[in-house]
């Protein structure tokens, strides 16, 4: 199985600033990459797949980008309602599997 | 707007069966490929198994294979999840999903739309 280490684990911001999550894979997946943001008590939310491509419906200040092993989601500007869980997720091969979550606090 | 409504948690002792149903609307449901992905309480996630959008193939995650069984009734627009032999280790918020591929395409294994979520607790 692929294995997905994001970095970092937990990360303090402030509204306004720009934030950047990492996530690399155990091998190369090409742009197979994925992000969901997750609120408590809620489903994952669908934001980014094929590395880049937006979502329908998700806001323009969430972009992700890399390829093989190395990707990056970014939050241009952070909202009040961005501060969540992000997870990276692999679909380059079955299993399909995930990164261990990056939690986005308040500063 | 697409909808999956998940059913059929609740709290079971170790060994014994449950079956988690899966509502959807507002899709094509027989066009796409569905999956099942869970959650342990404070945990990430796990994705635990799939089932083509016709039902021909299915594939499972290696800690539940020959315990699970992923199945769909496309009439009723409805995807089951059948659980035999439940583990404590199966506690978790089981949540189903949705395939991001095309409709009719193989699937892509990533996961566009997803239901609230139902809770499986496996106690003694």
């Amino acid at each position: 199985d692929i294995q997905m280490t994001q970095s970092p684990s937990s990360l303090s911001a402030s509204v306004g600033d720009r934030v950047t999550i990492t996530c690399r894979p155990s091998q190369t997946i090409s742009t197979y990459l994925n992000w969901y943001q997750q609120k408590p008590g809620k489903a994952p939310n669908l934001l980014i797949y094929g590395a880049s491509s937006l979502q329908s419906g998700v806001p323009s200040r969430f972009s992700g980008s890399g390829s093989g092993t190395d990707f990056t989601l970014t939050i241009s500007s952070l909202q009040p309602e961005d501060f969540a869980t992000y997870y990276c997720q692999q679909s380059y091969s079955s299993p399909p599997t995930f990164g261990q979550g990056t939690k986005l606090e308040i500063k | 707007q697409v909808q999956l409504v998940e059913s059929g948690g609740g709290v079971v002792q170790p060994g014994t069966s449950l079956r988690l149903s899966c509502a959807a609307s507002g899709f094509t449901f027989n066009s796409y490929g569905m999956h099942w992905v869970r959650q342990a309480p404070g945990k990430g996630l796990e994705w635990v198994a799939m089932i083509w959008f016709d039902g021909r193939n299915k594939y499972y995650s290696d800690s539940v294979k020959g315990r699970f069984t992923i199945s769909r009734d496309n009439s009723k627009n409805t995807l089951y999840l059948q659980m035999n032999g439940l583990r404590a280790q199966d506690t978790a918020v089981y949540y189903c999903a949705s395939d991001g591929s095309g409709s009719f395409d193989d699937p892509a294994y990533y996961f566009d739309f997803w239901g609230q979520g139902t809770l499986v607790a496996v106690s003694s």
